[in-house]
């Protein structure tokens, strides 16, 4: 069965430094998905991205985030300054088309840690 | 804003039946989502109900209420396994899949 794919699973990182999150998501998707989940907290949307470009962003992705898909299966999340804050799991996801089908397809996630 | 509500922990018995109620108010609706999560895991799908009524799937069945704002999950025949947190989720858009999620109810089945 296909799926997203997404590395590293954990990332301990010093606060201040750069961090990059990759996504490989399912191949004939067309819409690919960032949300961040704090521990113990809800899931929140980030950013969505299609045509290779940002479609839609929230408050939480200000200046210090950045996508990329930077060739044909990836598609990354840059920090380009990591706060104690962003300590969180990141979630990738994925989906086809419009069809409303129900099923985003969620990566495993990404802890990160900042320290 | 958002509102999504859903009570926070539910506890049942194996075999059982539980129900767990989801309230939204969002600025546009285009469909609900039951996401179920195991600590330390990603959401994986369960339902998706955009029009009014009832959606079964095996042990789970997802109801909608647009005019209440209401939707509900059912899980029948309880396992160990079930064991998870379940996370009602608002897609407003109709072009894209930017989910709003409640806070999630964690669900423990116990023997």
């Amino acid at each position: 069965e296909p799926e997203v794919t997404q590395t590293p699973s954990h990332q301990v990182t010093q606060m201040g430094q750069e961090v990059i999150l990759r996504c490989v998501p399912i191949s004939n998707h067309l819409y690919f998905y960032w949300y961040r989940q704090i521990l113990g907290q809800k899931v929140e949307f980030l950013v969505s991205f299609y045509n290779n470009e940002i479609s839609e962003k929230s408050e939480i992705f200000d200046d210090q985030f950045s996508v990329e898909r930077p060739d044909g299966s990836n598609f990354t999340l840059k920090i380009r300054s990591t706060k104690l804050e962003d300590s969180a799991m990141y979630f990738c996801a994925s989906y086809q088309d419009r069809v409303a089908t129900g099923e985003l397809f969620f990566g495993e996630g990404s802890r990160l840690t900042v320290l | 804003g958002q509102n999504i509500d859903q009570p926070t922990e539910m506890t049942a018995t194996e075999g059982a039946i539980v129900q767990i109620n989801c309230t939204y108010q969002t600025s546009g609706f285009n469909g609900l989502f039951w996401y179920q999560q195991h600590a330390g895991e990603a959401p994986t799908f369960l339902s998706y109900n955009v029009l009014d009524g009832l959606e079964e799937k095996g042990r789970f069945s997802s109801f909608l209420s647009r005019s209440k704002g209401y939707s509900y999950l059912l899980l029948k025949e309880l396992q160990m396994k079930d064991s998870a947190s379940y996370l009602c989720a608002v897609r407003r858009g109709s072009n894209d899949y930017k989910l709003s999620f409640g806070a999630g109810t964690t669900v423990t089945v116990r023997a």
